[in-house]
């Protein structure tokens, strides 16, 4: 049981590329996140899962796009990385089953990004 | 002003020390409070939560909320090195542990370090 996954886990991109970063959960979880943390400001939710077709925007969604099709995978795409999304993205997963209010969010590794 | 804040630290204590981590915060509407642990170059874990007001231990750990000051702490007795990590509190609403269908609302750590 890995739990989260999350590759690569360093990367660096000249502006204007783009990239996916990978996110696999081996738990059978419904619920999927992906987060960036900045020094300084906390974790901001980016998207969020709650379920195999169904995402929606968290609080900082521009420039990131998601899809979800399948439970284990929540892929998080960059179409035209600026230095603005240098960070450190960790992806996260939660049961939500019949006890959902204390069920917990379980965080990847994290993939550092440096876009220059 | 910050939905919630924290002293980002560092903070340096000898082994053995009691540690008190503390955040504020504004929201009136938060009910669950939870404190993440996050070693160096991975992702958060969940530590600790409490609901609504009053204490919680867990070993050496003891997490305190003030509803009426807006203001939760986490203890630590009998600091190791192994503890030497970042400490993040979170927040949600009546959502629960993951907030929900509303987003979780992170301070942004505490940098702790105990030293031998």
């Amino acid at each position: 049981n890995a739990g989260v996954t999350q590759t690569p886990k360093f990367r660096i991109l000249k502006i204007g590329q783009s990239m996916t970063l990978q996110c696999t959960q081996d738990m059978n979880h419904n619920y999927m996140y992906w987060y960036r943390q900045d020094p300084g400001m906390g974790l901001k939710l980016i998207y969020y899962s709650v379920g195999a077709g169904i995402t929606d925007k968290g609080e900082v969604p521009n420039g990131y796009n998601v899809s979800r099709s399948t439970t284990e995978d929540f892929p998080l795409r960059l179409e035209l990385a600026a230095p603005s999304q240098t960070s450190v993205y960790f992806c996260a997963s939660s049961r939500q089953g019949t006890d959902q209010l204390t069920d917990t969010q379980y965080f990847g590794p994290g993939t550092r990004l440096t876009v220059l | 002003q910050k939905e919630v804040e924290q002293d980002p630290g560092p903070l340096s204590v000898p082994e053995g020390a009691i540690v008190s981590l503390n955040c504020t915060y504004s929201n009136s509407a938060f009910q669950y409070f939870m404190w993440y642990r996050q070693y160096s170059r991975k992702g958060p874990e969940l530590l600790m939560y409490t609901y609504s007001s009053g204490n919680k231990e867990d070993g050496r750990f003891t997490a305190q909320v003030d509803k009426s000051s807006k203001y939760i702490s986490l203890f630590i007795r009998d600091s190791q090195p192994s503890d030497s990590a970042t400490y993040l509190c979170a927040m949600s609403g009546p959502g629960g542990l993951t907030g929900g269908g509303n987003k979780l609302t992170f301070g942004t750590g505490t940098q702790l370090k105990v030293e031998l």
